[in-house]
Parts: structure tokens; C-alpha cells; sequence
């Protein structure tokens, strides 16, 4: 079993400061885990992914997030946010199945960026 | 071009009525998936099928049938549809497993 748990639904912060989401996850097995972003009316975007290589996982628009074991969790940051940045952020744990992924995903970050 | 490509994106229609959802990916892949999300945004494997086989079928209405004609196609076709079944459904496919899932822009469905 697998699941996702992510702390604050909504997170808001002001356009320049550090972003921080957070996401802890609960696996049986070694997982692969996500972070994927929505913008308003659109799909699922992904920011980026970790699957058991090095731990400190680089992402598109200047995100990251660290893989840490000892934690259960894979909290994704920025360190300086952008008006551009304001969406919903879900992440997604799955693992290596025999075919196919079925990823979990939490119940989604709205973060917002005031000006 | 668009990875994975969905039709309509936008629907709406009466209860009881009949719909299709159709979906194509032109990445190469061999697994796709319909995902249901909805009015909270929580987001949910509705089914998959790798290589036109089903793999996965969670606890779903029987209203709602997938069908793949090929490895490139997924479509979703919804039986007698209810105030219940408005959501955003994406779909989206793999290549492996594990492997990174790519998502369609999404079909708005509001049941009215």
C-alpha cells in the first residue's frame, strides 16, 4: 500500500520568498515519487521526479526536491517564488509495478504569490 | 504537437445521457490511463490498460467502460450519466513501469 500525505492545502507566500511544500509519503517498497503542477483550467504538469538515483532532484522553473528516507518525505522548494508560480502542486508516490504505475497522489498544495 | 490529446475538453450534458471521452498519445508509449479528479481536486486512478490489455480496474461504476483500440488510443465511454459523474477526467500514458506518466490537458464534464 501507498499513500501521500501533503501538509496545507493552501500555502501562501510573497513574490521573492522561499516556497516551500511540503509532502510526506508511506511505501512498502522503495518508491518512485512526483511532483506535478496545474495551473488553472489545465493539465497536469510535471515539475519533477525521484527514482531511487540522487537524492537531491532538480525540476523545471527552478524547482527541487530532496528524497529523504529517514523522513518519509519529499518536500519540493524554490527559492524565490514568481507571480507565474501560483497553482495547485500535487504529489505522487508509485512504485515499480510489473506493468504500468499507479501513482498516488495527495490531495494537492494551492499556493499562492502576492505581490 | 501534443503528447496526449484529449477531445472534448469541455462537455456538458443532461442525465442520462450517453458520452465519450476519446484519447490519443503520440509518445510511443505502451500504457495509458484515465484519471478522475474531482470538485476537491483529489485525484484518482479510474483505469489502465498496457499494450490494449486491462491491468488496472478500480472500484468503478459499470456505467463507466473503457475501450483501447490500440496502443495509442484510450477512450471512455459513460453510461447514463448522473449528477455524481461531473469531474475533470485526464488521461495520460507511460512507457514501463515506474516511469514517468504524462497527462492530457483534461475533459471539463458537468452533468446537468
Amino acid at each position: 500500500a501507498q499513500s501521500v500525505t501533503q501538509l496545507g492545502s493552501h500555502v501562501s507566500v510573497s513574490e521573492g520568498a522561499l516556497v516551500l511544500l511540503r509532502c510526506n509519503y508511506s511505501s512498502s517498497v522503495p518508491p518512485y515519487l512526483f511532483w506535478y503542477v496545474q495551473y488553472p483550467n489545465q493539465g497536469l504538469q510535471l515539475l519533477l521526479k525521484y527514482t531511487s538515483a540522487a537524492t537531491l532532484v532538480k525540476g523545471i522553473n527552478g524547482f527541487e526536491a530532496e528524497f529523504k528516507k529517514s523522513e518519509t518525505s519529499f518536500h519540493l522548494t524554490k527559492p524565490s517564488a514568481h507571480m507565474s508560480d501560483a497553482a495547485e502542486y500535487f504529489c505522487a508516490v508509485t512504485h515499480g509495478g510489473t506493468s504500468g504505475s499507479r501513482l498516488t497522489f495527495g490531495e494537492g498544495t494551492q499556493l499562492t504569490v502576492n505581490p | 504537437d501534443t503528447a496526449v490529446s484529449q477531445t472534448p475538453k469541455y462537455l456538458v450534458t443532461q442525465m442520462g445521457n450517453d458520452k465519450s471521452i476519446k484519447c490519443e498519445q503520440n509518445l510511443g508509449h505502451d500504457t495509458m490511463y484515465w484519471y478522475k479528479q474531482d470538485s476537491k481536486k483529489f485525484l484518482k486512478i479510474m483505469f489502465s490498460y498496457n499494450n490494449k490489455e486491462l491491468i488496472i480496474n478500480e472500484t468503478v461504476p459499470n456505467r463507466f467502460s473503457p475501450k483501447s483500440p490500440d496502443k495509442a488510443h484510450l477512450n471512455l465511454h459513460i453510461n447514463s450519466l448522473e449528477l455524481g459523474d461531473s469531474a475533470v477526467y485526464f488521461c495520460a500514458s507511460s512507457q514501463g513501469r515506474a516511469n514517468t506518466i504524462y497527462f492530457g490537458e483534461g475533459s471539463w464534464l458537468t452533468v446537468v
